[in-house]
């Protein structure tokens, strides 16, 4: 079955950087979109980033772009989000997702907390 | 882009049906047959239940359905259960010269 596991969340001062990661396993990786989304404590889901099978597209939320990048090592298996210049407002519980113009599966999470 | 518009909350009792809507405008919901629904219990990731409208992915009951009339899509649920109680997120693909996609503010479903 599918299986998508994100690691490398955690409390980061406002300004840093981290990158996540999103290992996944029951499929055939390097054929399918991979997606970012994003849960604020308490609100709504938020897409974040699309990066197509083979990597030869990306796009990015207004809110994230020029900060946050998404990649992927089809090799690995491994999907990741690289964050810079971190807000506050980052604050969130980050999914991996499945899909193009719908999520099809989803991982459990891991959260970022910014704060100083 | 701005979100999608769906009701904070709605309930109902074991049995029932309840309809979830979500309106949005000519360059989402109504532009595109690509209208999503999740499902996610406290603490829990997304689960989809409805994709493109109005498709049911395997393994998902067919209590749940999902419909569309011009700008507004709707998430019907029949033979309300107790384990239904979750919030429910719309998700459509929009009207974007690159790519992007824009949720709801999610619907808290109370089975009372």
């Amino acid at each position: 079955q599918v299986v998508l596991v994100e690691s490398g969340g955690g409390v980061v001062q406002p300004g840093r950087s981290l990158r996540l990661s999103c290992a996944a396993s029951g499929f055939t990786f390097s054929s399918f979109g991979m997606h970012w989304a994003r849960q604020a404590p308490g609100k709504g889901l938020e897409w974040v980033a699309i990066i197509w099978y083979d990597g030869s597209k990306k796009y990015y939320a207004d809110s994230v772009k020029d900060r946050f990048t998404i990649s992927r090592d089809n090799s690995k298996n491994t999907l990741y989000l690289q964050m810079n210049s971190l807000r506050v407002e980052d604050t969130a519980v980050y999914y991996c997702a499945r899909g193009y113009q719908h999520f099809q599966h989803w991982g459990q999470g891991t959260l970022v907390s910014v704060s100083s | 882009q701005s979100a999608l518009t769906q009701p904070a909350s709605v309930s109902g009792s074991p049995g029932q049906s309840i309809t979830i809507s979500c309106t949005g405008t000519s360059s989402d919901v109504g532009s595109y047959n690509l209208v999503s629904w999740y499902q996610q219990h406290p603490g829990k990731a997304p689960k989809v239940m409805i994709y493109e409208d109005n498709k049911r992915p395997s393994g998902v009951s067919n209590r749940f359905s999902g419909s569309k009339s011009g700008n507004t899509a709707s998430l019907t649920i029949s033979g309300l259960q107790a384990e239904d109680e979750a919030d429910y997120y719309c998700c459509s693909y929009t009207d974007s010269s690159t790519f992007d996609v824009v949720f709801g503010g999610g619907t808290r479903l109370t089975v009372l």
